[in-house]
């Protein structure tokens, strides 16, 4: 399996531009998480599915974040409109519950809005 | 609640030293406890797991026993490289297993 794949791995835009995040977790897990990391506050837990169902979004920060699991192979996240305090590296990580085997973790999206 | 604490960093240390990271958890039931490493510019890999009670969980030179009695889990490693350098997340899943609360990360700098 080539891993958990997201992409862009780097999206630079302008302020009020929406902005589509991409994941293609690992064939075969269950769950799927998003979340966001920064210097200062680390790493945040946004939002996860389980089985392409959304379960727990309390940590999406405000409206402009939105999240979706089409089909077990594919997640979008995306902000509109986006505002530079949302600068920061989005990591998308699937994981098989049960198996006591944690999570992979996709190489993340830098997201840098100007 | 469930909660994961790890000493701040960042650790300096030499190559050829002893690390080690300290790191305690509050969580209900039996949790499985994780360390994953963070290589700069790339996303969050599991570095070793214990899944019960004293059991060591081991890789590449790192080890961490799980230690109920004192709700910790250190990370140790008895030779350090320049290619050790990152940033280490010490992590437990809830009672279900299915959702990892991890601490806040430490950052290691080894010097050649």
């Amino acid at each position: 399996d080539a891993g958990v794949i997201q992409s862009p791995r780097h999206e630079v835009t302008e302020m009020g531009q929406e902005v589509t995040l991409r994941c293609k977790p690992i064939s075969g897990h269950d769950y799927l998480f998003w979340y966001r990391q920064t210097m200062m506050r680390g790493l945040e837990l946004l939002i996860y599915f389980n089985n392409n169902v959304p379960i727990d979004d309390s940590g999406m920060p405000e409206d402009r974040f939105s999240a979706k699991m089409p089909n077990a192979s594919f997640s979008t996240l995306k902000i509109q409109p986006s505002e530079p305090r949302d600068s920061a590296v989005y990591f998308c990580a699937s994981s098989l519950a049960g198996t006591g085997n944690g999570y992979t973790f996709g190489s993340g999206t830098r997201l840098t809005v100007v | 609640g469930n909660s994961v604490t790890q000493m701040e960093g960042p650790v300096t240390l030499s190559e050829e030293a002893f690390l080690t990271i300290n790191c305690t958890y509050t969580a209900t039931g039996y949790p499985s406890l994780f360390w994953y490493v963070q290589y700069p510019g790339e996303g969050l890999q599991l570095l070793l797991k214990a899944t019960k009670a004293d059991d060591k969980g081991s890789n590449k030179g790192f080890e961490a026993t799980y230690r109920k009695e004192t709700t910790s889990f250190h990370l140790e490693k008895g030779s350090v490289q320049v290619s050790d350098s990152a940033v280490y997340f010490c992590a437990h899943t809830n009672t279900g297993g299915f959702k990892t609360i991890f601490g806040a990360g430490t950052r290691l700098f080894v010097k050649a």
